[in-house]
């Protein structure tokens, strides 16, 4: 069964950090690009950022662009969101997100609140 | 970033058939097509289809969806109580080298 699982979510203050992980099974993990996509309380879904296969290539929106890095350990079929200098408007549910010609499996999603 | 466009909501009674839209442009939806999300409250989103009319197995027959140019569609007929929910479109932005989304349509079975 295709599975990913995301955790570190949490609470922190406006400007802190908190890093996300996203483990994966199921599947040949280095096969596929991984994304994170977010999405605020009542609101909808917004894509954040994607890594290629190999680890080398990624991108972010340019709303977190230069503050949030991806990452992935593809011998811990896991991927990463470093996020730094957290904002208010960053809360939100951060889904890991499988792409196979599409964005196909999410995971169930970790909670970020940034709040002071 | 550039998004793609959605009614807030459709409200159909059970039974009948629902027809949710999705406006890109060239770079997005009228390029590679789009996906569909299906998202119940508190729940991950669900993809029912891919690359226009591409469905995962297990996905019912009774969503389908198509492209004209700009334009995507989803048609679900046969509404059910279950089929009360959000619904996404997403496509590949080639100009942005990034996923965008529409902003949700939320579906109401009367």
């Amino acid at each position: 069964e295709v599975q990913l699982v995301e955790s570190g979510g949490g609470l922190v203050q406006p400007g802190e950090s908190l890093r996300l992980s996203c483990e994966a099974s199921g599947f040949t993990f280095t096969n596929h690009w991984m994304h994170w996509v977010r999405q605020a309380p009542g609101k909808g879904l917004v894509w954040v950022s994607h890594i290629d296969g190999d680890g080398i290539a990624t991108n972010y929106a340019g709303s977190v662009k230069g503050r949030f890095t991806m990452s992935r350990d593809n011998a811990k079929n896991t991927i990463y969101l470093q996020m730094d200098s957290l904002r208010v408007e960053d809360t939100g549910v951060y889904y890991c997100t499988k792409e196979a010609g599409s964005l196909e499996i999410w995971g169930q999603g970790a909670m970020v609140t940034v709040s002071s | 970033q550039a998004g793609l466009t959605q009614p807030p909501s459709v409200s159909r009674d059970l039974r009948q058939t629902a027809t949710l839209t999705c406006i890109g442009d060239s770079n997005t939806v009228g390029n590679q097509g789009a996906a569909w999300l299906q998202q119940h409250q508190g729940h991950p989103p669900k993809l029912l289809s891919y690359r226009n009319n591409n469905r995962p197995s297990g996905i019912s027959e009774r969503f389908s969806a198509s492209r004209s140019g700009n334009t995507a569609s989803l048609t679900i007929t046969g509404l059910q109580p279950e089929d009360e929910a959000d619904y996404y479109c997403s496509a590949w932005d080639s100009s942005l080298s990034a996923w965008v989304f529409g902003g949700g349509t939320k579906l109401t079975v009367l």
